[in-house]
């Protein structure tokens, strides 16, 4: 089934800076979900990219689907302490809903 | 409501013991999910009810059994279990019906087996 690799597993940034997280699939995406865990938490639901090529913004953060439907990326600019957390994306694999990648842990230094 | 609760918060079972964790949602979504999740691992799914029937397990061993008692309800049944089973079980639904949906997760259980 497809496999969905993210990079990288961990990321510290300073206060700040900026922050990517890239997720690639062996296989065609009919859509992506990018999700957030906070340390001791549970993940939540961030955004769902459907079509090719979309990019979406919610305040600093900006989501990109890749035109072959097989990548997608998350862009954080000028990180806070409040973006602390792992993210994960995740898609549909054969009959299972939804298959997470691995995540990107990123801690940010005050 | 908008939330998925799951109870108890915490568990700490013997491998001889019976246990049962339980979720619920009052969102009138109709399909549910059990995931594990190990400690700096992504969850990882494990079963699927789809209008209160179960439509998806992925391979899990039988010691896990799951119920679906109505609409709102998800309980998953502990029997045997083995010290590796030691995780974070997470419930989630979704409103069912399309393809494309968000996944509300609950809090999660952190199961502890001795």
């Amino acid at each position: 089934g497809q496999q969905v690799m993210q990079i990288p597993q961990y990321q510290h940034v300073q206060e700040g800076e900026d922050f990517t997280t890239y997720c690639n699939s062996s296989t065609t995406l009919s859509n992506i979900q990018w999700y957030k865990q906070r340390p001791g938490g549970h993940p939540v639901f961030l955004i769902q990219l459907v079509k090719s090529g979309e990019v979406k913004k919610q305040k600093r953060l900006t989501f990109q689907f890749g035109e072959a439907k097989k990548n997608s990326s998350l862009h954080i600019t000028a990180t806070q302490t409040t973006d602390v957390g792992t993210y994960f994306c995740a898609g549909p694999s054969g009959n299972t809903p939804l298959v997470f990648g691995k995540g990107t842990r990123l801690s940010v230094i005050a | 409501d908008t939330e998925v609760t799951q109870t108890p918060k915490h568990l700490v079972m013997g491998m001889t013991n019976k246990k049962s964790l339980k979720c619920e949602q009052h969102m009138g979504h109709r399909a549910m999910y059990w995931y594990k999740q190990k400690a700096k691992k992504p969850p990882e799914l494990m079963f699927v009810y789809s209008y209160e029937k179960l439509s998806i397990n992925e391979s899990v061993p039988s010691r896990f059994s799951p119920e679906c008692p109505n609409s709102s309800l998800l309980n998953l049944h502990l029997h045997a279990l083995q010290p590796e089973d030691s995780a974070l079980y997470l419930c989630a639904s979704r409103p069912g019906g399309g393809a494309y949906n968000e996944q509300f997760f609950g809090p999660g259980t952190r199961l502890t087996v001795l």
